[in-house]
């Protein structure tokens, strides 16, 4: 059964750069596409991005050219990068498994999430 | 700003049962399927419902529909447990992107 454990910084200074990562465990991470999701203090759920099986990336125009995700299959794990942070980036950040196929699209494990708190 | 829209709260006692709406699917939906997270307190959302299937492990008293551009999930016999933030979500063609509504709070009274 997979599991995901999140690692990464947790205060960020404004224009600072966020890294945050996620490590599959009990299964491997290029079997599966994977997303992050986020959720400002008291308020819902927002898609940052996914990164596919073959590599490739989507995010969410929100957040334009700001998000980078990545794959890194030596260490079983998946990453986040976040540029150019402000106050509003403060969230806890989730990572989750993307189970998706004709017409459904579902994230179906996730990470525990990592509070993160933009401030000088 | 969600494109979906959800009630703020709801309410129901327990035994009772309770229906979270889900407004504002659209032809950037097509036909994808709404799937319904249950939050609960400082947790990580899970699902309990996509389109109308029901993921292992979840009891049948929750079921899904949908019609039109409202989505509807429907909670039966409520139970103190299911007190919690419930949050549609969809594909959205328009944006390449996964939207959410802004969330309900299910208070079992």
């Amino acid at each position: 059964q997979v599991q995901l454990q999140q690692g990464g910084a947790g205060l960020v200074k404004p224009s600072e750069t966020l890294s945050l990562t996620c490590a599959v465990h009990g299964g491997t991470v290029s079997e599966s596409d994977w997303s992050w999701i986020r959720q400002p203090p008291g308020k819902g759920l927002e898609w940052i991005g996914e990164i596919n099986q073959g590599g490739s990336t989507n995010s969410n125009p929100s957040l334009g050219s700001r998000v980078r995700i990545s794959v890194d299959t030596a260490k079983n794990q998946f990453s986040l990068t976040l540029i150019s942070m402000t106050a509003a980036d403060t969230a806890v950040y989730f990572c989750a498994r993307v189970s998706h196929g004709d017409y459904y699209y579902n994230m179906d494990v996730w990470g525990e999430g990592s509070t993160v708190i933009v401030s000088s | 700003q969600s494109a979906l829209t959800q009630e703020a709260s709801v309410s129901g006692t327990v035994g009772q049962k309770v229906t979270l709406s889900c407004t504002g699917l659209s032809n950037s939906n097509g036909p994808y399927a709404v799937t319904w997270y249950q939050q609960l307190p400082h947790g990580s959302p899970k699902i309990v419902m996509f389109g109308n299937a029901l993921p292992s492990g979840i009891p049948d008293r929750f079921s899904g529909s949908r019609s039109g551009s409202t989505a509807s999930l429907t909670i039966s016999g409520l139970q103190p447990d299911d007190e919690a933030d419930y949050y549609c979500s969809t594909w959205d063609y328009s944006l390449s992107a996964v939207v959410f509504g802004a969330g309900t709070k299910l208070t079992v009274l």
